[in-house]
């Protein structure tokens, strides 16, 4: 199993441009997220998905949007690129029952962003 | 307040030492907390999950919790060159996880 691949690991975007970070999963999970990492700063959720057809924002949606059309994959849209946006964005994905809380995130490689 | 708080500065340990992270957090309904290990530019892995008060040992990992006092712990025993890296103490609400800033911590040969 490859576990959670994001593409690419580095981008340098001009303000205003748009792209797509891609994320794929080989594990069946069901939830996976994506997340932002800002330097020194721990992880703040952007958008969560607990299954295909299904997403929901996190604490810091603004600026992105997301789609789940498949179980492996989950593709985070940026719009109008900001210097704002300028971060580590790592995709997530776990396991999880309705009444089971045990249960592991596993982490992507991460894809590094700089907006200019 | 901060969902989860994790407020020590760097830690420096030397080398076989004892290294004492801690961590608060504010839901006092959350049942789940995990400590995450993030090595300088590679993502966070999974180290420790606590579910119940009490201690939690896995190897040199002892991991701590107490839901009254809405706290998190973490010690790292015999700590080796190779743990040098940040901690980031987590705690699941509603379908997600909220993380801490993270603690740094530096071993010294």
């Amino acid at each position: 199993n490859a576990g959670v691949t994001q593409t690419p690991k580095f981008r340098i975007l001009k303000i205003g441009q748009s792209m797509t970070l891609q994320c794929t999963q080989d594990m069946n999970h069901n939830y996976m997220y994506w997340y932002r990492q800002d330097p020194g700063m721990g992880l703040k959720l952007i958008y969560y998905s607990v299954g295909a057809g299904i997403t929901d924002k996190g604490e810091v949606p603004n600026g992105y949007n997301v789609s789940r059309s498949t179980t492996e994959d989950f593709p985070l849209r940026l719009e109008l690129a900001a210097p704002s946006q300028t971060s580590v964005y790592f995709c997530a994905s776990s396991y999880s029952r309705q009444g089971r809380y045990q249960e592991t995130q596993y982490f992507g490689p991460g894809t590094r962003l700089l907006v200019l | 307040q901060k969902e989860v708080e994790q407020n020590s500065g760097p830690l420096s340990v030397p080398e076989g030492a004892i290294a004492s992270l801690n961590c608060t957090y504010s839901d006092r309904g959350s049942q789940s907390f995990f400590w995450y290990r993030q090595y300088s530019g590679k993502s966070p892995e999974l180290i420790m999950s606590i579910y119940s008060n009490g201690d939690k040992e896995d190897g040199r990992f002892t991991a701590q919790l107490n839901k009254a006092s809405q706290y998190v712990s973490l010690l790292i025993r015999d700590s080796q060159p190779s743990d040098s890296a940040t901690y980031l103490c987590a705690v699941r609400g509603n379908n997600r996880l909220a993380f801490g800033k993270g603690n740094q911590v530096v071993v010294i040969p």
